[in-house]
């Protein structure tokens, strides 16, 4: 039983189309995630939501819009996808609004823009 | 700014070579420090979280330290199966985790 899911596990694009990614946790925490991890690995923060509330708003593009429409989904909308938007995108949860130990990820998901 | 810095960026170890991966940081007001293993093709899965310097956990064949400056993730005669990234993060306050760009290990038998 996955505690955190995310769909699709791949997706290939085309530039200036829309996609979304679905995450999906059954922990019952309160806060969710969405991380980016670049071609060179780096893990870096984009959206939390706590109770579906947004809390952390990194320097995102305004073409990524995330929606929480319970605490247990957070899903990861993007419009006009470029070509700098391939990586690997992974939801995340936690117990606690601003404890961030124990983050339990998703499987990921390798977004390829062509 | 936070910042994380992992050395090296890749490890190869011979089966039972114990060695050490490094993690040195700047960050005002750590709130923790946290180590993941992340396999290929998954997500990063939590380790530990060490808190004020001095603190040391283990994990099996695992052991991490802090320091003021840095932490260190001791790997104690590795086996085939620790071959993965190690993740380094830190948090400052109430905000989301600042990752280092990890160290990828392999060990060969």
């Amino acid at each position: 039983d996955t505690a955190v899911s995310q769909t699709p596990k791949y997706l290939v694009t085309q530039m200036g189309n829309d996609k979304s990614i679905k995450c999906e946790q059954n922990l019952g925490h309160d806060t969710m995630y969405w991380y980016k991890q670049d071609s060179k690995k780096f893990l870096k923060i984009m959206f939390s939501y706590n109770n579906k509330e947004l809390i952390i708003n990194e320097t995102v593009p305004n073409r990524f819009s995330p929606k929480s429409p319970d605490k247990a989904h957070l899903n990861l909308h993007i419009n006009s996808l470029e070509l700098g938007d391939s990586a690997v995108y992974f939801c995340a949860s936690s117990q606690g609004q601003g404890t961030n130990e124990k983050l339990f990820f998703g499987s990921g998901t390798q977004l390829s823009v062509l | 700014e936070d910042q994380v810095t992992q050395s090296p960026e890749a490890l190869r170890l011979q089966e039972g070579e114990s060695s050490s991966l490094n993690c040195s940081y700047t960050v005002s007001g750590l709130r923790g420090l946290f180590w993941y293993r992340q396999d290929p093709g998954k997500g990063p899965e939590f380790l530990f979280t060490l808190y004020s310097a001095g603190e040391e956990k283990e994990k099996e064949r695992l052991k991490a330290t802090l320091t003021k400056k840095e932490s260190f993730l001791h790997i104690t005669a590795p086996k085939p199966e620790d071959s993965a990234t190690y993740l380094c993060a830190v948090q400052a306050g109430y905000y989301a985790l600042n990752f280092g760009k990890g160290t990828s290990l392999l060990v060969t038998p």
